[in-house]
């Protein structure tokens, strides 16, 4: 039963660099979510798409691009890291309807310097 | 103004207390809610869901609804130390599927 599964779990990254965080569900959900989480900040919302083919901004999306690949994979791209995206990101995935719990994965811990 | 609005806490109760949690939101369309509950370093695990005006019980959980003044709460019975956490409450926005979290309200059970 992997779930929601994200890689990598840590990175550092140097500001100006790329990279892309990776996340696959195998629970056969429409919604898939980026999300970021720093101290005191709850969840704040990057990007999120409801269906496959599908992308919509969150709360936060500047210096983030996403891209829904098919059903299971929602990857989320940082093109020119800032040491302002240090943060832990967390994807999820539900089912679309009422009353859906959202899975997630274990998190991806990113550092930039 | 946030969507969703939490007190940050921490709050600190007595082990065997009631602890309450509360959160409003903005959007009146919302349909569903929900309280999730982090442990540090981990992710959040969902606690309770609800979408109809009123109370919901699961076990020594209850969530309570009030769409008129747009708040729900949560309300945690006989709490134990292992019940400190930071609990998260989530609003999703019906139609669009967009799911957002307050900031958390972090409790604290006194043993």
């Amino acid at each position: 039963n992997a779930g929601v599964t994200q890689t990598p779990k840590f990175q550092v990254l140097k500001t100006g660099q790329s990279m892309t965080l990776q996340c696959a569900q195998d629970m056969n959900h429409n919604s898939m979510y980026w999300y970021r989480q720093d101290p005191g900040m709850g969840l704040r919302l990057i990007y999120y798409s409801a269906s496959e083919g599908t992308t919509d901004k969150g709360e936060v999306p500047n210096g983030y691009n996403v891209s829904r690949l098919n059903k299971r994979e929602f990857s989320l791209r940082l093109e020119s890291a800032a040491p302002s995206q240090t943060s832990v990101y967390f994807c999820a995935s539900s089912e679309n309807g009422l009353n859906t719990e959202a899975f997630f994965g274990q998190g991806t811990r990113l550092t930039v310097v | 103004q946030k969507e969703v609005e939490q007190n940050s806490g921490p709050l600190s109760v007595p082990e065997g207390a009631i602890a309450s949690l509360n959160c409003t939101y903005s959007d009146r369309v919302s349909q569903s809610f929900f309280w999730y509950r982090q442990y540090s370093g981990k992710s959040p695990e969902l606690i309770m869901s609800i979408y109809s005006n009123g109370d919901k019980e699961d076990g020594r959980f209850t969530a309570q609804l009030n769409k008129a003044s747009q708040y729900v709460s949560l309300l945690i019975r006989d709490s134990q130390p292992s019940d400190s956490a930071t609990y998260l409450c989530a609003v999703l926005m019906d139609s669009s599927y967009k799911l957002i979290f307050g900031s958390g309200t972090r409790l604290l059970v006194r043993p």
